[in-house]
């Protein structure tokens, strides 16, 4: 069965240094997100991409992060100078009609 | 913003019994979606169930179901003769069906299930 598969699994840090973290969506999705939970929170939404351009994004997603879709399988994530506040499960997902599929995140630590 | 609320913070169910998981949301839009999603302690998030709201049937997927109770804006998961695999955290999500697609996910249930 087709996986949305993010990489790297764990992902540690120094404060102020770039990240980038991956994702491949499922091969036949159209539309693709990045989540993000803080440990012990709610999930909430970060971005939405759609025809190689963002189509929605909420008030967490400032200036430090930018998405990618470099080639015609990856999905970025790109926090440009990390903060500690920034520690979280990123979860990419991929839909293409009205289910969203997750992949299996990657744990982001700042220190 | 729509908002999703799950006022159980923690569930506890004897394996082989039923338990239920309440949700409430708050929107103006007529036609949505809404889900119940898993995450056990892999913290992967696994689609549980869906219902579309125009849809008055209430889904099922074999143990799993839902009360969909659109005037009063609910949304419960009925999880049937328990297991012990379906201990986990489930969130309820909403997702509107015009415009932006994204979801909006309740502060979600942990529920442990007694052998």
């Amino acid at each position: 069965e087709p996986e949305v598969t993010q990489t790297p699994s764990h992902q540690v840090t120094q404060m102020g240094q770039e990240v980038i973290l991956r994702c491949v969506p499922i091969s036949n999705h159209l539309y693709f997100y990045w989540y993000r939970q803080i440990l012990g929170q709610k999930v909430e939404f970060l971005v939405s991409f759609y025809n190689n351009e963002i189509s929605e994004k909420s008030e967490i997603f400032d200036d430090q992060f930018s998405v990618e879709r470099p080639d015609g399988s990856n999905f970025t994530l790109k926090i440009r100078s990390t903060k500690l506040e920034d520690s979280a499960m990123y979860f990419c997902a991929s839909s293409k009609n009205t289910e969203a599929f997750f992949g299996q995140g990657t744990r982001l630590t700042v220190v | 913003a729509q908002t999703v609320t799950q006022s159980q913070p923690e569930m506890s169910v004897q394996e082989a019994e039923t338990v239920t998981l309440s949700c409430t949301y708050d929107t103006s839009e007529s036609d949505y979606y809404l889900f119940w999603y898993k995450q056990p302690p892999s913290r992967q998030m696994i689609l549980v169930i869906r219902q579309e709201a125009y849809k008055q049937q209430n889904a099922t997927e074999n143990r799993f179901s839902v009360n969909f109770q659109k005037a009063a804006k609910s949304f419960s998961l009925k999880i049937s003769d328990s297991q012990l695999g379906d201990a986990a955290m489930y969130f309820c999500a909403y997702r509107s069906a015009l415009g932006a697609n994204n979801l909006f996910f309740g502060t979600g249930t942990r529920l442990t299930v007694i052998p």
